[in-house]
């Protein structure tokens, strides 16, 4: 079974915190996905990625960056964390879409 | 752009019985994929049945089975002999050649 791992299930950061939530996939998925999801407002695309070193903007990029250094790892990057990104984040990748196959969720709390 | 409506926030039903959960969504385009997916509180996506749209017949999985109306831009998801285990947020998503879209989601609670 294809493998999406999040390496942090809670994570607790404090305002102002550089903030790195990692993704790996382990069947050599090109495409990979961060989605956050929020209470009444479903799954929102934040970024993704067709490939190494290629990121394009979701509907909600601001306050957000992403790193693909390798094909596996997509990263998100929340360069100076603040409390309205408390949220759970959702990373998720697919050879071929639309067949998506998810990560199990990281729960971000910024105190 | 793509929109996915979910219009019922929350639902419940009693075990045994059937419930029905709505999903409509706006597009142009003329081919993509619509998928239901099930999150239990463990927060695993499940994919639990998807409809490609140039198929006419509807998808059938087990218990669930998808009314699609393609004129309608309407995906509803039907789960007969409701288990307890369906209790979970359940997202209607849209595919058109872009990243998934999915709708705000509908929490169902199966009661014994």
């Amino acid at each position: 079974d294809v493998k999406v791992t999040q390496s942090s299930r809670y994570l607790v950061k404090r305002t102002g915190e550089k903030v790195f939530l990692e993704c790996v996939q382990d069947m050599d998925h090109e495409n990979m996905f961060w989605y956050r999801q929020d209470p009444g407002l479903g799954l929102r695309l934040i970024y993704f990625s067709y490939d190494v070193k290629m990121k394009e903007k979701g509907d909600i990029p601001e306050g957000y960056s992403v790193s693909r250094e390798k094909k596996e790892r997509f990263s998100l990057i929340l360069e100076s964390a603040s409390t309205n990104q408390t949220s759970m984040y959702l990373c998720a990748s697919t050879k071929r879409e639309p067949d998506y196959t998810f990560g199990s969720g990281t729960r971000l709390t910024v105190v | 752009a793509q929109t996915v409506t979910q219009s019922q926030p929350e639902m419940s039903v009693q075990e045994a019985e059937t419930v029905t959960l709505s999903c409509t969504y706006d597009t142009s385009e003329n081919n993509y994929y619509l998928f239901w997916y099930k999150q239990p509180p463990s927060r695993q996506m499940i994919l639990v049945i998807r409809q490609e749209a140039y198929k006419q017949q509807n998808a059938t999985e087990n218990r669930f089975s998808v009314n699609f109306q393609k004129a309608a831009k309407s995906f509803s998801l039907k789960i007969s002999d409701s288990q307890l285990g369906d209790t979970a947020m359940y997202f209607c998503a849209f595919y058109g050649n872009t990243p998934l879209v999915f709708g705000k989601g509908t929490r169902l609670s199966v009661i014994a």
